[in-house]
C-alpha cells in the first residue's frame, strides 16, 4: 500500500501568511494526488487535483505542486476562511490513502 | 445539482451487521466509480471501498476486507455498504463520495461527497 506522509500535522499561523504543507508518498504515483479542506462537521471539499490543478471556484491563492513523490499545498496569503484540515489524497492504487492531514489555525 | 445521501447509520452491537445506503440524484450514477471513506470523530480520513461503473473493479481497505462488502444498483441510483462482524474501531462517519470517473484505479479526484452517516458501534 502506498502511505502518505504529511508535515506539518499542525501549524499556527496569521491572517496574511503563506502557508506550505507538505505531502510525501511512498512510492511514485505520477501526478495522481489531489488536495482537500475540511472544516468541522463538514465533507471534504476539493481544493486541487492532480498534483496542481486548481478546481474550479477554488481561490487563487491555494495552488499545488508536485510529482512522483514529493507535493505540496501552498496557501499564498491565508484568509480567516481558510483556517480548516487539509488532506492529500493519492489516487494512483488501490487503497486510495489519505495523509494524515494539517490543521490550520490561527495564530 | 448533484446530491448524495447517506443512510442506514446507527448504534450496532460488536459483531452485529448494518448495512449503509446512498441515494444519489444530480448525475448519471451508472457513468461514475463510487467510494465509501469513513472518519473517526476528531481523526483523519479512512478510504474505505470503492467500486466502478459497472461493479467490474471493487476493492477495500485492509482494514475491512472480509467483512465489507460495496455494491450498487444502477437502476435505483443507489450505493451500498454492507457491514459484517463490526468493530468498536469501525465507529466513525461513513461518507459517501463520487468519482470523476468510471473505472479507477487510476482517477483524479473525487468531486461530490455526501454529509455523512454515522455508525457507533458499543455494547
Amino acid at each position: 500500500d502506498i502511505q502518505l506522509t504529511q508535515s506539518p500535522s499542525f501549524l499556527s499561523a496569521s491572517v496574511g501568511d503563506r502557508v506550505t504543507i507538505t505531502c510525501r508518498a511512498s512510492q511514485g504515483i505520477s501526478s495522481y494526488l489531489a488536495w482537500y479542506q475540511q472544516k468541522p462537521g463538514k465533507a471534504p471539499k476539493l481544493l486541487i487535483y492532480a498534483a496542481s490543478t486548481l478546481q474550479s471556484g477554488v481561490p487563487s491563492r491555494f495552488s499545488g505542486s508536485g510529482s512522483g513523490t514529493e507535493f505540496t499545498l501552498t496557501i499564498s496569503s491565508l484568509q480567516p476562511e481558510d483556517f480548516a484540515t487539509y488532506y492529500c489524497q493519492q489516487l494512483n492504487s488501490y487503497p486510495f490513502t489519505f495523509g494524515g492531514g494539517t490543521k490550520v489555525e490561527i495564530k | 445539482e448533484v446530491q448524495l445521501v447517506e443512510s442506514g447509520g446507527g448504534l450496532v452491537q460488536p459483531g452485529r451487521s448494518l448495512r449503509l445506503s446512498c441515494a444519489a440524484s444530480g448525475f448519471t450514477f451508472d457513468d461514475y466509480a463510487m467510494h465509501w471513506v469513513r472518519q473517526v470523530s476528531g481523526k483523519g480520513l479512512e478510504w474505505v471501498s470503492g467500486i466502478s461503473w459497472n461493479s467490474g473493479s471493487i476493492d477495500y481497505a485492509d482494514s475491512v476486507k472480509g467483512r465489507f462488502t460495496i455494491s450498487r444498483d444502477n437502476a435505483k441510483n443507489s450505493l451500498y455498504l454492507q457491514m459484517n462482524s463490526l468493530r468498536a474501531e469501525d465507529t466513525a462517519f461513513y461518507y459517501c463520495a463520487k468519482d470523476i470517473s468510471g473505472q479507477s484505479p487510476p482517477t483524479i479526484y473525487f468531486d461530490n461527497w455526501g454529509q455523512g452517516t454515522l455508525v457507533t458501534v458499543s455494547s
